[in-house]
């Protein structure tokens, strides 16, 4: 079945560095842009960036735009998000998902802490 | 950047009753690329409507979606014990993607 699974999520200290990884199965990968979303402890979604099959689109959200990179392996059916001078208000879930006409495949997240 | 803004922030309404929310963007979303999502605590969000009126896969046809252009409409027909939860509205139609802040469905 159609599938994300995401890890890396962690305690890190402010400024640190952090990367996620999101594993896709189920579907063809290279196919589709994929996507980064957080959410903060009580709050509302925050979309993050996308990335396309081919790699040759990617777009970030203004609050992590020069901290964050999306990257993809489409041979390791693999997305990943390598998060650099991370803040204390970057802890959340971090949640990646297939775009595909909205965001219709959700991970289930992983929980990233930026705290000293 | 589109805003969307969700309105109520909050609806108390009983099982079998209609609920009707609302999002409104700051600018019109590009051909109708304006999808719902439903999230309860602790889960990962669930797909329900995308293209502003198209129901995604599995979901119950008490849920629609209506509108275009800057306005846009969830309505559920009959709650179901089950529907009360938290729903956003994204529109994917320009970047940055943007989500509303959210609609919280309550037991009243």
């Amino acid at each position: 079945q159609v599938q994300l699974v995401e890890s890396g999520g962690d305690l890190v200290k402010p400024g640190g560095s952090l990367r996620l990884s999101c594993a896709a199965s189920g579907f063809t990968f290279s196919d589709y842009y994929m996507s980064w979303i957080r959410q903060a402890p009580g709050k509302g979604l925050e979309w993050l960036s996308y990335i396309s099959g081919s790699s040759s689109a990617i777009y970030y959200a203004d609050s992590v735009k020069g901290r964050f990179t999306i990257s993809r392996d489409n041979a390791k059916n693999s997305l990943y998000l390598q998060m650099n001078s991370l803040r204390a208000e970057d802890t959340a879930v971090y949640y990646c998902a297939r775009a595909n006409y909205g965001l219709d495949v959700w991970g289930q997240g992983t929980t990233v802490t930026v705290s000293s | 950047e589109i805003v969307l803004t969700q309105s109520p922030g909050t609806l108390s309404l009983s099982p079998g009753e209609r609920a009707t929310l609302s999002c409104r963007a700051s600018q019109s979303v590009s051909s109708s690329y304006l999808a719902w999502y439903q999230q309860k605590p602790g889960q990962a969000p669930r797909f329900l409507i995308y293209g502003a009126s198209s129901r995604a896969t599995g979901i119950p046809d008490r849920f629609s979606g209506s509108g275009s252009g800057t306005d846009f409409t969830l309505t559920i027909s009959r709650l179901e014990p089950e529907d009360f939860a938290v729903y956003y509205c994204q529109q994917y139609g320009s970047s940055p993607w943007t989500f509303g802040q959210g609609t919280k469905v309550e037991i009243k």
